[in-house]
């Protein structure tokens, strides 16, 4: 089945900076990769995703990489802030729709 | 609208109870997950439905756990004969289609079995 890698899994940085979060999956029949924050206590929610056609998407501050030859996605927030710091997911999803998540990145941005 | 909900949203039991947990997706949302969630990690899938059926439950633990949909709606979650380990959050999840969708998470159940 799916395997899916998340580094770091903490991460803290200045308001302001950069923040980049890694994965890596093992099935190459993963076809959709989203990513979800959490704040403690409440349900992931969808930040951005990106599909197996496409190698990079951006949404203001947040981007997506996918490099599906080497089988490793990442997330990229610029200008953090403070509201920033949650625990973030990355997962990958199959055709049949069975996502595999990864264990999470909790990001602490100080201010 | 309305988003996932889920009942209870707390539930305490003794090991070796049965429980039952309920999740009410989006409305019109064909595609419905289950997930189990400890604390520091993520998400683990249990099983996802497509309409009615269930497409994938490859992520059962056992024998013990046991999920419908029979209307294509309102799904519920089973568990028996409870054990210590099953405590944690049980997340559902809906989406209007399988694949290619984002996921509408609900707020959880937090399953204590004492």
């Amino acid at each position: 089945g799916e395997n899916v890698e998340q580094h770091p899994s903490t991460l803290s940085v200045q308001e302001g900076d950069s923040a980049v979060i890694k994965c890596t999956y093992s099935d190459s029949a993963s076809n959709y990769f989203p990513w979800y924050k959490q704040e403690l206590g409440k349900r992931p929610q969808l930040i951005i995703d990106i599909r197996s056609n496409v190698g990079e998407k951006k949404d203001q501050r947040i981007a997506v990489t996918l490099n599906k030859t080497a089988k490793h996605f990442s997330l990229h927030i610029t200008e953090t802030q403070p509201e920033d710091s949650a625990v973030y997911f990355c997962a990958a999803t199959s055709r049949a729709g069975k996502s595999t998540f990864g264990d999470g990145t909790t990001l602490t941005v100080k201010p | 609208g309305a988003g996932v909900s889920q009942t209870p949203s707390n539930k305490v039991t003794e090991k070796g109870k049965y429980v039952e947990l309920r999740c009410d997706p989006i409305s019109g949302h064909t595609a419905l997950y289950w997930y189990r969630q400890s604390l520091g990690q993520g998400p683990e899938f249990l099983i996802y439905f497509q309409g009615t059926g269930a497409a994938d439950d490859s992520g059962l633990p056992n024998d013990r756990f046991f999920a419908v949909r029979p209307e294509g709606s309102v799904s519920t979650l089973k568990i028996q004969r409870t054990e210590r380990g099953d405590s944690a959050v049980y997340l559902c999840a809906s989406s209007p289609s399988n694949s290619y969708n984002e996921q509408f998470f609900g707020p959880g159940t937090r399953l204590t079995v004492l």
